[in-house]
């Protein structure tokens, strides 16, 4: 199976701050399309997960534009332009180009 | 607007049975890979199972493959999980997902229905 490495495990971010997730594959997740099978998945407390960025880079419908990925092959990045209150929560890399999808560790993102 | 509304969990005892239900509408559940995930208390995402569409193939997790089985009822826009021989390792919320296995960008969750294991 592919493992998936998050870090920082947890996060304390100024609102109106930038905050970065960095998410590493155990193998690559190009595909011959060229899309990288890696999604972004923020969990708010109390709530189930919710797709925030698809393909590694595409946001998903209804996603604010502070939120953007990046990276290819084993390296990813997910960064929000300026943290508001309502970003906190846990967020998750997920690899989906084989069975069976992994999770990372998980992100505990925090208001400072 | 796609809603997914599981239930069946509860309380059970070591070694004994539930069946999990999931309830679809607001999208095309015929043509939707679907999957059981879950997640321990205070704890990561475990992908449980999946119902792919392109080949009508399923597939489990180790840590559950012989124990449950994913299955779907089209004609009543349901998704099932049955589970068998629970240890107290299977204690979880678990959600029922749509999306993956071909369909991507549109990765739907319930809300969850928790399970516990325990005597």
């Amino acid at each position: 199976d592919f493992v998936m490495t998050q870090s920082p495990l947890s996060l304390s971010v100024t609102p109106g701050e930038p905050a970065s997730i960095s998410c590493r594959s155990s193998q690559s997740l190009l595909h011959r399309t060229g899309n990288n099978y890696l999604e972004w998945y923020l969990q708010k407390p109390g709530q189930s997960p919710q797709l925030l960025i698809y393909f590694a880079s595409n946001r998903a419908s209804g996603v604010p534009d502070r939120f953007s990925g990046s990276g290819s092959g084993t390296d990813f990045t997910l960064k929000i332009s300026r943290m508001e209150a309502e970003d906190v929560g846990v967020y998750y890399c997920t690899q989906v180009l084989q069975s069976p999808p992994t999770f990372g560790q998980g992100t505990k993102v925090e208001i400072k | 607007e796609v809603q997914l509304l599981e239930s069946g969990g509860g309380l059970v005892e070591p070694g004994g049975s539930l069946r999990l239900s999931c309830a679809a509408s607001g999208f095309t559940f015929s043509s939707s890979a679907m999957n059981w995930i879950r997640q321990a208390p205070g704890k990561g995402l475990e992908w449980v199972a999946a119902s792919s569409v392109r080949d009508s193939t399923t597939f489990y997790a180790d840590s559950v493959r012989g124990r449950f089985t994913i299955s779907r009822d089209n004609s009543k826009n349901t998704l099932y999980l049955q589970m068998n021989s629970l240890r107290a390792e299977d204690t979880a919320l678990y959600y029922c997902v749509k999306g993956w296995y071909g369909d991507y960008g549109s990765v739907y969750w319930g809300q969850g229905t928790l399970v516990t294991v325990s005597s």
